[in-house]
């Protein structure tokens, strides 16, 4: 299975300040396309998660601008250029190349 | 508006079944795949499975972890997705997502977009 790996585990953030999640992959997420299938999702408390970034860097619909993404291959982040309050929550990197779809541990996100 | 409501979820023996319900609405219901995921009391994210569109042939893939136990089957009449749960283990213990899974290009890999919220499946005798 491909192994993704989180950077940091958690993450404590002052409101309007930026955040940086970085994500790793145990393989290449670039298919024969030319696509890199990379998600982001975050999970806020008590809530299913919700998908923010598809294909890298694609903002999934209502996303606000604040949230990025980048990356390629086998490295990838989440940018949050302003943290707001409603920001807290678990945020999972997913790959959906391989089978089976993989996530990262989660890096959960709290406000200072 | 897409929504996915799931039902069917509650305490079960160890060894028993359980079938799971996702009614779906606000989408084309036969033209995505569906897949299932769950998540464990505490822990992250894990895929059980999918099946996919009848234009990619309605077949199913599954995580090792359930394969052989579990069956996800579709209503494409009804936009009802089902995960059929057999020989249940008390490590199935979770809370369970449907979610829809969308092909942005022919060809293309799964985008599970939109999730539902959940029905919890307790294992224990």
């Amino acid at each position: 299975d491909t192994v993704m790996t989180q950077t940091p585990l958690s993450l404590s953030v002052t409101p309007g300040q930026p955040a940086s999640i970085s994500c790793k992959s145990s393989q290449s997420l670039l298919h024969s396309d030319g696509k890199t299938y990379l998600y982001w999702y975050l999970q806020k408390p008590g809530q299913s998660p919700q998908l923010l970034i598809y294909e890298v860097s694609s903002r999934f619909s209502g996303v606000p601008d604040r949230f990025s993404g980048s990356g390629s291959g086998t490295d990838f982040t989440l940018k949050i250029s302003r943290v707001e309050a409603d920001d807290v929550g678990i945020y999972y990197c997913m790959q959906g190349l391989h089978l089976p779809p993989t996530f990262g541990q989660g890096t959960k996100v709290e406000i200072k | 508006e897409v929504q996915l409501v799931e039902s069917g979820g509650g305490l079960v023996q160890p060894g028993r079944s359980l079938r799971l319900s996702c009614i779906t609405s606000g989408f084309t219901f036969g033209d995505d795949a569906m897949s299932w995921f769950r998540q464990a009391p505490g822990k992250g994210l894990e895929w059980v499975g999918f099946i996919r569109s009848k234009t990619y042939g309605g077949t199913t893939e599954y995580a090792a972890s359930v394969k052989g136990r579990f069956t996800i089957s579709r209503d494409d009449s009804k936009s009802i997705a089902y995960l059929q749960m057999n020989s249940l283990k008390t490590e199935d213990t979770a809370l369970y997502y449907c979610t829809r899974g969308r092909r942005l290009v022919v060809g293309g890999t799964l985008l599970f977009d939109y999730w539902g919220q959940g029905t919890l499946v307790t294992v224990s005798s």
